[in-house]
């Protein structure tokens, strides 16, 4: 009930198309989903985190849109870049409990 | 750059030495974590500590030590490692444990365990 189904693995997008990820979870007292993204040899780097009181948060080019019946929120990187290209991992906690990791997706935008 | 440093970045040594990370974050953070994280898989919590002291430990090998010695500081100490444990090791932290609290990642250090 901890886990963070993500998918899909890899993800190859053209310039200028628009990636999305998804995420599925169980537990419903999670209550903090955030995203990371997370380029070879540096660490994860927190890119937008949303809270299940609202549907959609942008900021940017990245938007999460969070289902909270259907128990799923997804990333959406709008005008894919190749400076994009990396591995994103969703993620979702509550209470004083620590993070629980999707599986992670790589990207690459082919210019 | 990363507001949570780590040193060094890569560290290559053998079974039987006994070595050190760390962590460093100014940014006024009560809370620290290490992670461990394998090639294409997301990071593993280790440890997490709360106020300096240690508030979970994700039932690790006590060949892993884990040391706060104050706010801005947290070392993790090696002993007699396996070639198994070759990963990066990431180091975080947040304003305080919980949920709703980003966790500020570094950059790593790439062990490797000869």
């Amino acid at each position: 009930q901890q886990q963070v189904k993500q998918s899909p693995q890899s993800l190859i997008v053209q310039k200028g198309g628009i990636s999305i990820i998804n995420c599925a979870y169980e537990n419903t007292a999670f209550d903090y989903f955030p995203w990371y993204q997370q380029f070879p040899g540096k660490g994860p780097a927190l890119l937008i985190a949303i809270r299940p009181d609202v549907s959609e948060k942008k900021e940017g080019r990245f938007t999460i849109s969070f289902n909270k019946s259907a128990k799923q929120f997804s990333l959406h990187i709008m005008d894919s870049q190749p400076g994009d290209s990396a591995t994103y991992f969703c993620a979702a906690s509550f209470s004083a409990r620590q993070l629980t990791f999707g599986s992670g997706t790589q990207l690459t935008v082919l210019p | 750059d990363t507001e949570v440093t780590q040193t060094p970045k890569h560290l290559v040594m053998g079974m039987t030495n006994k070595k050190s990370l760390k962590c460093e974050q100014h940014m006024g953070h009560r809370a620290m974590y290490w992670y461990k994280q394998k090639a294409k898989k997301p990071p593993e919590l280790m440890f997490v500590y709360s106020y300096e002291k240690l508030s979970i430990n994700e039932s690790v090998p006590s060949r892993f030590s884990p040391e706060c010695p104050n706010s801005s500081l947290l070392n993790l100490h090696l002993h007699a490692l396996q070639p198994e444990d070759s990963a990066l090791y990431l180091c975080a932290s947040s304003q305080q444990t919980g949920s709703n609290q980003p966790q500020h990642f570094g950059d790593g250090t790439r062990l490797s365990i000869l």
